[in-house]
């Protein structure tokens, strides 16, 4: 089983639309938690992190985590086109290195 | 402003030969981490270091090396360098502490035919 898995998508939503990413984790004494987004050709940017059970708002991102389920996710509210891009979910399993899932790529219909 | 660098940003390589990639940081971070990325398995950690002359492997090392002489380099090495091997490369740093992620490079990507 690996650390952390995604729902593979690809996931397509209308522009407008919430967009619903899943990610669960295999340790349970995982700590810290963070949604990257990454663009085609680009590097990772970090746009979300929670470490408390419960939801954290930040704009139009709402992250999302049970320690319990071991589940975290991300919804993405009021879809834009320049929200297509590929999310990583990313676990800190131990001291300070992560655990990244293997992405699940959002395309947003105009 | 500080940042993280990585050199060359495209690299194009022989089979067997040695590549060196650079990584630069300028945060003061103690923690260095190089990961590879291909389609299929989102990124996979190489080797990371937590502090001057501490260097670990990750889960994929076999065919590489580190070196940490100082806290702003992590310079990762190909031995011999094989078409299995050919990947886009990511440098990133962080703070000590739970609550941090990581501030990633730009990316090299290394073909090696």
């Amino acid at each position: 089983q690996k650390e952390v898995e995604q729902n593979s998508g690809p996931l397509s939503v209308p522009e407008g639309a919430i967009a619903s990413l899943n990610c669960t984790y295999s340790d349970r004494g995982s700590q810290s938690f963070f949604w990257y987004r990454q663009y085609s050709g680009k590097s990772p940017e970090l746009i979300m992190f929670i470490y408390s059970n419960g939801d954290k708002e930040d704009g139009r991102f709402t992250a999302q985590l049970n320690k319990a389920s071991q589940y975290v996710s991300l919804l993405i509210r009021d879809s834009q086109p320049s929200d297509s891009a590929t999310y990583l979910c990313a676990v800190k399993t131990e001291n300070y290195k992560l655990s990244f899932g293997a992405g699940t790529t959002v395309t947003v219909r105009a | 402003d500080a940042e993280i660098t990585q050199s060359p940003r495209h690299k194009i390589t022989e089979t067997g030969r040695q590549v060196t990639l650079a990584c630069h940081q300028t945060w003061n971070h103690n923690n260095m981490f190089w990961y590879r990325q291909d389609l299929g398995h989102g990124l996979r950690l190489i080797h990371y270091s937590y502090g001057v002359h501490d260097t670990n492997k990750g889960e994929v090392s076999d065919g590489y090396s580190v070196s940490r002489s100082n806290t702003e380099d992590l310079p990762l090495t190909l031995e011999s360098a094989a078409s299995s091997q050919t990947s886009v490369y990511f440098c990133a740093s962080n703070e000590d502490g739970y609550n941090y992620g990581y501030t990633f490079g730009s990316g090299t990507r290394l073909t090696v035919v």
